[in-house]
């Protein structure tokens, strides 16, 4: 079935590193991918979106990367900080109008090594 | 301060009984979401409202049930067909994209169910 899922359930990384969250999705009409980061206990934060008619966009030390080719996003995270550590999840659009929604991947847990 | 409340944080509830949790939003966004979280697991879509007095099931909408009288408000009420409700709900916002998609969601700080 259609899905958006993820390769790794658990990221270690150390603290200064660069991080590479990867994300896989099958629906070849989605045009808007999102990345949120939800710290324990608290609804996800918006990190970065990208549309389908852009490979790669760039915000503050995060980059998403969009290979419709073989249908993967990524997250790359610039010089790990401790304050990184969190869950995070992709998402994909689908339907227009009132059946609007996002389809959420299962999150991958991201832990920061000092 | 624009955002979106949930209320209250934490909820306790007997079986048996039912239950209503808050999602407020002053962001002036048409569309409102619910979603529920269990531990370690992502999010599934309860219910979701594009416009007010409309509303669609999402994928886990049984013994769930929800409200959009006002643009700011979505009510969702969780029944006693439910029959493992404990939970974290959360309630997101957004508004319209362009060619009839949406945008980004913006998340409220969560309500945790807990059944006793």
């Amino acid at each position: 079935g259609e899905s958006v899922g993820l390769h790794l359930p658990t990221l270690s990384v150390q603290e200064g590193d660069n991080s590479i969250i990867n994300c896989a999705y099958s629906n070849s009409a989605s045009d808007y991918f999102i990345w949120y980061k939800q710290e324990s206990g608290k609804g996800p934060q918006f990190i970065i979106d990208i549309r389908s008619n852009m490979d790669k966009r760039q915000g503050q030390r995060v980059t998403v990367l969009l290979n419709k080719t073989v249908k993967h996003l990524s997250l790359q995270i610039a010089a790990t900080q401790p304050g990184d550590s969190a869950v995070y999840f992709c998402a994909e659009n689908r339907g227009r109008g009132r059946n609007y929604q996002l389809i959420w991947g299962a999150g991958t847990k991201l832990i920061i090594k000092p | 301060d624009g955002g979106i409340t949930q209320s209250p944080k934490y909820l306790f509830r007997k079986e048996g009984q039912n239950v209503t949790l808050s999602c407020e939003q002053n962001l002036n966004h048409d569309a409102m979401y619910w979603y529920r979280q269990d531990p370690g697991q992502g999010l599934r879509l309860i219910y979701y409202s594009q416009i007010v007095n409309d509303f669609q099931k999402g994928d886990i909408a049984e013994g769930y049930s929800v409200s959009r009288e006002k643009k700011e408000s979505f009510p969702l009420t969780v029944t006693s067909a439910q029959k493992n409700p404990t939970a974290f709900y959360l309630c997101a916002s957004s508004t319209p994209g362009p060619s009839g998609g949406g945008d980004e969601q913006f998340f409220g700080p969560g309500t945790r169910l807990t059944v006793l």
